[in-house]
């Protein structure tokens, strides 16, 4: 099975601070990685899907890189309401497994 | 536009089995894969299998093997997710979860709201 690691597991940020999170993977995934967003109580929000393309409705300070084994999640401007858990998935082969999360937290 | 609408919390007993139920609302739902994930109290995300538009086709992560079987009625758009021989370690929020297939990737675009299973003595 294809193994996500997450890092940050916890990050400390401002309003208008640039936040990335970045994902590896323990073997190449080519691009097929996405990126959830969760709040506490809540489903999961698709935020990227295939490394890089912005889902419908998600703000434009969401972007997402990479390809193989290295992906990031960069957030350009916080916001108040992205204060969440970050999650990453891999969908290159069963099982689909989650990367570990990421919390961000106010500063 | 698909939505997704879970059964109510359950609360077992350790052996016990339950049924969660996923009733789909839209008109993809009959081109859907639906997938299910779980979420233990304070860990992360967990993926659990998945079946097929037709519901002739399931796969299911190894962990759960023997003890989980993902079912559709697709007369009633709805999916069902039967774990069984239940521990304290299945505790946890069910999701199902619609898969998204773009050109460009895929993701897990609609989700249900959840299901917490307690499983307790």
């Amino acid at each position: 099975d294809i193994q996500l690691t997450q890092s940050p597991s916890f990050l400390s940020a401002s309003v208008g601070d640039r936040v990335t999170i970045t994902c590896r993977a323990s073997q190449g995934i080519r691009t097929y990685v996405a990126w959830y967003q969760q709040k506490p109580g809540k489903a999961p929000k698709l935020l990227i899907y295939g490394a890089s393309s912005l889902q419908s409705g998600v703000p434009s300070r969401f972007s997402g890189s990479g390809s193989g084994t290295e992906f990031t999640l960069t957030i350009s401007s916080l916001q108040p309401e992205d204060f969440a858990t970050y999650h990453c998935q891999h969908l290159n082969s069963y099982p689909f497994t989650f990367g570990p999360g990421t919390k961000v937290d106010i500063k | 536009q698909l939505q997704l609408v879970q059964s109510g919390a359950e609360v077992k007993k350790p052996g016990a089995s339950v049924k969660v139920s996923c009733k789909a609302s839209g008109d993809t739902f009959t081109k859907s894969y639906i997938h299910w994930v779980r979420q233990a109290p304070g860990q992360g995300l967990e993926w659990m299998g998945l079946i097929n538009p037709s519901g002739d086709y399931t796969h299911y992560a190894q962990k759960f093997q023997g003890t989980v079987t993902m079912t559709r009625d697709t007369s009633t758009s709805t999916l069902y997710m039967e774990l069984s021989s239940l521990r304290s370690e299945d505790t946890a929020v069910y999701f199902c979860a619609r898969l998204q297939r773009a050109g460009a990737g895929d993701g897990f675009d609609i989700w249900g709201q959840g299901t917490l299973v307690t499983v307790s003595s």
